[in-house]
C-alpha cells in the first residue's frame, strides 16, 4: 500500500495568513491525489483532485501543486472558515486508497 | 441536489454483526461507483471499501477483508455495508461516498453523507 505523511500534523495561523500544508507518497502517484477539508463533526469536502484542479465551488484562494511524491495545500489568504483539518488521498494505486494522517489547522 | 444519508449504526458486541445502508439522491445511482470510508473517535479517514456502479467489481481494505460486504441495490437507491465479526478497533464513523466517475470510477469522493457511528463494545 502507498503511504500518505502529511506535514505538519498541526499548526496555528491567523486570518490572513497564507499557508502550505505538504503531503508525501511513499512512492511516485503522478498527479493521482485529491485534498479534502473536515470540520469538526463534518463530513469531508473535496477542494483539489489530479493535485491542482479546484473542485467546483471551491474558492481560489486554495490551490495545489506538486507531482510524484511531493505535494502542497495553499491556501492564499486564510479566513475563519478555513481553520479545519485536511487530509490527502492518493487515488493512484488500490487497493487500497490510502490517506494522509490529516493536519490540524487551529487559530493562532 | 446529492445526498447520501446513512443509517444502521449502534452498539453491537465484539462477534457481532450490523449492517449499514446508504440511500441516495440527487444524481443517478447506477451510473457511479459508491466508497465507504471510516473514521475512528479522533483519528483519520481510512478507506473501507468500493463497489462499481453496476456491482461487477468491489474491492476491499486488508482490515475488512473476509469479514465485511459491499453491495447495492439500484432499483431501491442504496448502497449497503453487512459487517460481520466485528472487532473493538471497527469502532468509527462510516461515511458512504460517491465516487466522481461517472460509470468508470475515478476513485476520489466527491460529495459523502452526514456518517453512521458504529461501536463495538462489550
Amino acid at each position: 500500500a502507498i503511504r500518505m505523511t502529511q506535514s505538519p500534523s498541526s499548526f496555528s495561523a491567523s486570518t490572513g495568513d497564507r499557508v502550505t500544508i505538504t503531503c508525501r507518497a511513499s512512492q511516485g502517484i503522478s498527479s493521482y491525489l485529491a485534498w479534502y477539508q473536515q470540520k469538526p463533526g463534518k463530513a469531508p469536502k473535496l477542494l483539489i483532485y489530479a493535485a491542482s484542479t479546484l473542485q467546483s465551488g471551491v474558492p481560489s484562494r486554495f490551490s495545489g501543486s506538486g507531482s510524484g511524491t511531493d505535494f502542497t495545500l495553499t491556501i492564499s489568504c486564510l479566513q475563519s472558515e478555513d481553520f479545519a483539518t485536511y487530509y490527502c488521498q492518493q487515488y493512484y494505486s488500490y487497493p487500497p486508497l490510502t490517506f494522509g494522517q490529516g493536519t490540524r489547522l487551529e487559530i493562532k | 441536489q446529492v445526498q447520501l444519508v446513512e443509517s444502521g449504526g449502534g452498539v453491537v458486541q465484539p462477534g457481532g454483526s450490523l449492517r449499514l445502508s446508504c440511500a441516495a439522491s440527487g444524481f443517478t445511482f447506477s451510473s457511479y461507483g459508491m466508497h465507504w470510508v471510516r473514521q475512528a473517535p479522533g483519528k483519520g479517514l481510512e478507506w473501507v471499501a468500493f463497489i462499481r456502479y453496476d456491482g461487477s467489481n468491489k474491492y476491499y481494505a486488508d482490515s475488512v477483508k473476509g469479514r465485511f460486504t459491499i453491495s447495492r441495490d439500484n432499483s431501491k437507491n442504496t448502497l449497503y455495508l453487512q459487517m460481520n465479526s466485528l472487532r473493538a478497533e471497527d469502532t468509527a464513523v462510516y461515511y458512504c461516498a460517491k465516487d466522481i466517475g461517472e460509470r468508470g470510477p475515478l476513485y476520489y469522493f466527491d460529495y459523502w453523507g452526514q456518517g453512521t457511528l458504529v461501536t463495538v463494545s462489550s
